[in-house]
């Protein structure tokens, strides 16, 4: 069955690092999103992607968080200075369309700690 | 806004038993979805299953079914015949029908099915 893949599972860094989150998504999936969930909190959404643009951000989503589509397979997200809140469990998604057929497929996630 | 409340922080049920999951949302939207994700302690986000709300009859996936009463605004999830493998964090998720598709989660059941 196809999956979202995430890569690395776990990224450390230090607090103002640069890190870059991967995410292939399933190959025929024209929705990208991204999302996470702090340690004991609710899942948050950060931004859905759809034909190379950002469809909706949230506030969270500020500016130095940006989202990129490289190529025709992966789905970036990148912090550009981390900070030790941004510490939280980062989870891809895509779904294949919206409308009535709408439904997400998360991947495994990327634990990121900042320190 | 658009919330929504799992009132369940945990649940324990012995291994066979039926479980019920309880969900409440507040939206002034007339065309959403409304999810049941289930998180093992893999993390990984599952969908279990999905209800349209423009579909009177409730969802159902095997062993999994949801009451979707539209008026009160309530999305339960039950879980027949649970099973050790069922263990996890459960998210109901609401999504409103539109461009953006982004999905505002509940704070999670946890449910522990004992042997």
């Amino acid at each position: 069955e196809p999956e979202v893949t995430q890569t690395p599972s776990h990224q450390v860094t230090q607090m103002g690092q640069e890190v870059i989150l991967r995410c292939v998504p399933i190959s025929n999936h024209l929705y990208f999103y991204w999302y996470r969930q702090i340690l004991g909190q609710k899942v948050e959404f950060l931004v859905s992607f759809y034909n190379n643009e950002i469809s909706e951000k949230s506030e969270i989503f500020d500016d130095q968080f940006s989202v990129e589509r490289p190529d025709g397979s992966n789905f970036t997200l990148k912090i550009r200075s981390t900070k030790l809140e941004d510490s939280a469990m980062y989870f891809c998604a895509s779904s294949e369309s919206g409308g009535y057929l709408w439904k997400l497929f998360f991947g495994s996630g990327t634990q990121l700690s900042v320190l | 806004a658009q919330t929504v409340t799992q009132s369940q922080p945990e649940m324990s049920v012995q291994e066979a038993e039926t479980v019920t999951l309880s969900c409440t949302y507040d939206t002034s939207e007339n065309n959403y979805y409304l999810f049941w994700y289930k998180q093992p302690p893999s993390r990984q986000m599952i969908l279990v299953i999905r209800q349209e709300a423009y579909k009177q009859q409730n969802a159902t996936e095997n062993r999994f079914s949801v009451n979707f009463q539209k008026a009160a605004k309530s999305f339960s999830l039950k879980i027949s015949d649970s099973q050790l493998g069922d263990t996890a964090m459960y998210f109901c998720a609401f999504g409103v029908m539109d461009s953006n598709y982004q999905l505002i989660w509940g704070a999670g059941t946890k449910l522990i099915i004992k042997p």
